[in-house]
């Protein structure tokens, strides 16, 4: 149980061009849903924690409007990266936590999604 | 603030050795400690976690962790090393404060087992 998946697993897109990236919840409801960075050969970077159905909450640094959460559903919830440009490539791996449940409050980690703007 | 350290950017280690992969926590109050391994390109797997209990904690794969208060470390263990177990792993604590679960990461630890 607890499978997070997200997609695409990879993206290439050309700069100034927005992508968008699911991250889903496969057999249980996420309540919680969070957004990582990841540099190669670096640690995970939180950027953002979204509830469902409330906006979400960025972390310092973490430009908003550039870089779109959306979780409508307790089973769903997107990342946009918008106008990006090539200082945007990177690793992108969501976690989902319920607050429900034996496993509540655990994160549970998507398999990730390599973005290369060109 | 809560975070964890983790001082060895890489570890080596021969096939069938004994394997250690360090950890160090700073947290007021009680801490929620886990580990994760992460292979090439992909998410995080979740190997264990103290929350309270025993401080020998067993997980995933045949690894086991320490939990050692006096010293505020966290380490991960495994009495035999795997070539497969070659991979980034990481050391993580949660923040409890408000009923939240964030996790903070430490920077990661590369192990590599040799034949």
């Amino acid at each position: 149980g607890a499978v997070v998946s997200q997609h695409p697993s990879w993206v290439i897109c050309k700069s100034g061009t927005s992508v968008k990236i699911e991250c889903r919840s496969l057999d249980f409801q996420a309540t919680t849903m969070f957004w990582y960075r990841q540099f190669p050969k670096q640690s995970l970077m939180l950027m953002a924690t979204s509830n469902e159905g409330s906006k979400a909450t960025y972390e310092q640094g973490v430009e908003k409007d550039k870089f779109l959460i959306n979780h409508a559903s307790l089973t769903l919830s997107t990342l946009t990266v918008t106008s990006a440009h090539p200082e945007d490539s990177s690793f992108y791996i969501c976690s989902a936590s319920s607050s429900m449940g034996q496993g509540r409050y655990e994160q549970y980690f998507g398999p990730g999604t390599r973005l290369t703007v060109t | 603030a809560q975070s964890v350290a983790q001082p060895e950017d890489q570890v080596n280690v021969a096939e069938g050795n004994p394997l250690t992969v360090k950890c160090t926590y700073s947290v007021s109050g009680n801490p929620y400690l886990f580990w994760y391994v992460q292979y090439p390109n992909r998410g995080l797997q979740f190997l264990l976690k103290y929350i309270t209990g025993d401080n020998l904690v067993k997980g995933s794969y045949g690894f086991e962790a320490e939990f050692n208060k006096s010293q505020t470390s966290f380490h991960l263990k495994k009495p035999s090393a795997l070539v497969s177990d070659s991979a980034l792993y990481f050391c993580a604590v949660r923040d409890i404060k408000g009923g939240g679960n964030k996790l903070t990461f430490g920077t990661g630890t590369q192990l590599k087992v040799e034949l």
